[in-house]
């Protein structure tokens, strides 16, 4: 079955480029899309369509696709990009349903 | 404008059912899909369902299948999910999402501020 793969954490100082790697059979056949989760927040959409960015969302935030593996890059991070992150896509293949990567925590040092 | 509102979560023991609210604006329901998503403590978020924007497809996580489901009242704008036979492991913050798409499985654009559901004896 379909399984998408972070790692659980990152950490970067202020001013680097954190990335953020997701890895999955579905990535294949999928777009990949991407959800930024402040502490006590709702999460919000950061990249659609693996490299795609929504109106208002900072142009340091960037996606790439390479075969089974995307990849969210933040340059130039900031503190207030400390969150979790999460890749998400779908299966309509084997099975109907959205698949969650397990989330990466950003942790600005 | 889009806006998502989410109610009807609260503490409820094992075996439970609740019925949470996702009332809607700014679009129309027969556009766009709707799904919720959770988030356990600790952990991270969870596929949950999905209704498609034409109302006639439906699907679950096998987790909640058969226990869990979602429909919607297009003249309140409204999105539901009745959660019945609730486990301890259905502990989480439910989040009602809009999806891109009318076909739905698709992403999520919007999202609403989640309502708590608790399960515990």
């Amino acid at each position: 079955s379909y399984e998408l793969t972070q790692p659980p954490s990152v950490s970067v100082s202020p001013g680097q480029t954190a990335r953020i790697t997701c890895s999955g059979d579905a990535l294949t056949k999928k777009y990949a899309y991407w959800y930024q989760q402040k502490a006590g927040q709702a999460p919000v959409q950061v990249i659609y369509k693996d490299n795609e960015r929504p109106s208002g969302i900072p142009e340091r935030f960037s996606g790439s696709s390479s075969g089974t593996t995307v990849t969210l890059t933040i340059s130039g991070v900031q503190a207030e990009d400390e969150a979790d992150y999460y890749c998400q896509s779908s299966d309509t293949t084997e099975s109907y349903r959205v698949i969650f990567g397990g989330g990466t925590k950003l942790t600005v040092l | 404008e889009v806006e998502l509102l989410e109610s009807g979560g609260g503490l409820v023991q094992p075996g439970g059912s609740l019925r949470l609210s996702c009332a809607t604006s700014g679009f129309s329901l027969r556009d766009y899909a709707m799904t919720w998503v959770r988030r356990p403590p600790g952990k991270g978020l969870e596929w949950v369902s999905t209704i498609s924007g034409s109302g006639h497809y439906t699907y679950y996580a096998d987790s909640v299948r058969g226990r869990f489901t979602i429909s919607r009242d297009i003249s309140k704008k409204t999105v539901f999910l009745q959660v019945s036979s609730l486990r301890t492991e259905d502990t989480a913050v439910y989040y009602c999402a809009k999806e891109d798409a009318v076909v739905g499985l698709t992403s999520f654009d919007h999202w609403g501020q989640g309502t708590l559901v608790s399960v515990s004896s």
